[in-house]
């Protein structure tokens, strides 16, 4: 079946650095999302991401979608503690409506 | 706008029992989504239903697991007998429409059921 590779699994940082994170597929996604994760909370949407090389921003963060639509990446700037969490991408395929996730890239920041 | 109430937030259960979760979607979204977290991994979908139809039970372990939604707004989700392998923490999504593209189908998370089966 469709798979993401998320990369890197875990990133442990200072705060105040940048973090840059990606998602690749051998499948083809018309829609690129990007969700994070807090313990013991369910997955909250940060970016949504609809065309083929768009670049879209929510504050800190940024998320591109591939040209290629195979993939994307997330970056955040100027990272904080309550960064911490699970970022999961998400792609949703061509043609169907199911929606496939990567298995998160755990992000820890140290202050 | 209240979003996706789940019950109950833990559940520990012995091998061989039964156990049912229930999600309330978003108030007026016709897509309710039922996923699997394994911990360590992303969720992975057990069944997605269109308001009270069933559009994708492809993963769903059908000899144990069932969902309905009988009036196209609450779902229940159960197990039974459940396995060792079932615990994991189960989410419930909603959406707008899974027919309509873009922002109206994005999914809403619930905060989940976390089902540890001993």
């Amino acid at each position: 079946g469709q798979q993401l590779n998320q990369s890197p699994q875990s990133m442990f940082i200072q705060e105040g650095e940048d973090v840059s994170m990606n998602c690749t597929s051998s499948s083809i996604f018309n829609t690129w999302l990007w969700y994070k994760q807090d313990p013991g909370e369910g997955p909250v949407l940060l970016i949504a991401l609809y065309k083929a090389g768009e670049l879209t921003s929510n504050g800190r963060l940024t998320a591109q979608f591939g040209i290629t639509r195979k993939d994307s990446f997330l970056n955040i700037s100027a990272s904080i503690p309550s960064d911490v969490g699970i970022y999961f991408c998400a792609g949703r395929n061509t043609g169907g409506f199911k929606t496939i996730f990567g298995a998160g890239t755990r992000l820890f920041v140290k202050a | 706008e209240a979003g996706v109430a789940q019950s109950p937030r833990y559940k520990i259960i012995e091998k061989r029992q039964s156990v049912a979760f229930w999600c309330n979607p978003i108030s007026g979204h016709a897509t309710l989504y039922w996923y699997q977290q394994i911990l360590g991994q992303g969720p992975k979908l057990l069944i997605q239903f269109q308001n009270n139809g069933v559009v994708d039970d492809s993963q769903l372990p059908k000899d144990r697991f069932s969902a309905e939604r009988l009036k196209g707004v609450d779902s229940t989700l159960k197990i039974q007998p459940a396995k060792l392998e079932d615990s994991a923490v189960y989410l419930c999504a909603s959406s707008q429409s899974t027919r309509l593209a873009g922002a109206k189908n994005i999914q809403y998370f619930g905060a989940g059921t976390r089902l540890s089966v001993l």
